[in-house]
């Protein structure tokens, strides 16, 4: 079974701080996706990045960076330097090869608040 | 660049009633997922499509039922209504099902049921 946790269920920090959202993965497939989606107040949701298993290179791309370690099965996401538009609600997510589907299963989601 | 549509945006409907929304997936997309995120909550995967053939189930109530098109639309179609039926529908699509392709989700369908 798959299973993405992301313990922290809402965050808040002052604007140009970093902030880290923690994502932790369960999965038996040794071929699998990760993701993670920003939502912000307007309902939509927005694709930031997705990493496959066997590309544990970290990647930065402007303020977010993202950590994706495989022994400890996270993948971990960091705002530098954030901003009120950074306020949202940020999923992690996984998708695996179920029987030729490969549909999300998406954590229960970290609501980010920048405080200006 | 194209993404993907959905129809309508917004719906309001009573207890008991049925709805219809449509999803149009990126042009040259063959997969199309439905999800359901209710309010507060991650979304849900409901159900998907490949090639016009339905690939897999997920939590999809048996008053739901969907089907992807010729032109590879794709309509839920969702009877019986009930109040804990209000949520944001997502459809997305992507290249293909057998790889970890990025999913593009559409702005979603807001359903009232009152």
């Amino acid at each position: 079974a798959q299973k993405v946790t992301q313990a922290q269920t809402e965050i808040s920090v002052v604007e140009k701080e970093d902030v880290t959202l923690d994502c932790v993965y369960e999965t038996r497939d040794t071929t699998y996706y990760l993701f993670w989606y920003k939502q912000p107040p307007s309902g939509e949701l927005v694709f930031l990045i997705r990493r496959n298993s066997f590309d544990e290179q970290n990647e930065i791309s402007g303020r977010y960076s993202w950590n994706f370690q495989k022994s400890t099965s996270s993948f971990n996401f960091t705002i530098t330097a954030s901003q009120v538009v950074d306020s949202a609600v940020y999923f992690c997510a996984l998708s695996v090869r179920e029987d030729g589907a490969n549909n999300l299963f998406f954590g229960t989601g970290t609501r980010l608040t920048v405080i200006p | 660049a194209a993404g993907v549509i959905q129809s309508p945006r917004h719906l309001i409907k009573e207890k008991r009633e049925t709805a219809t929304l449509k999803c149009y997936p990126i042009p040259r997309h063959d997969t199309v997922y439905w999800y359901q995120q209710g309010p507060g909550q991650d979304p849900q995967f409901l159900i998907s499509f490949y090639e016009k053939m339905q690939s897999d189930k997920g939590s999809i109530p048996d008053r739901f039922s969907a089907q992807q098109f010729s032109d590879y639309h794709s309509e839920l179609n969702m009877s019986s209504l009930e109040l804990g039926d209000s949520a944001l529908y997502f459809c997305a699509s992507s290249l293909t099902w057998t790889s970890g392709y990025e999913q593009y989700f559409g702005p979603g369908t807001r359903l009232t049921v009152t």
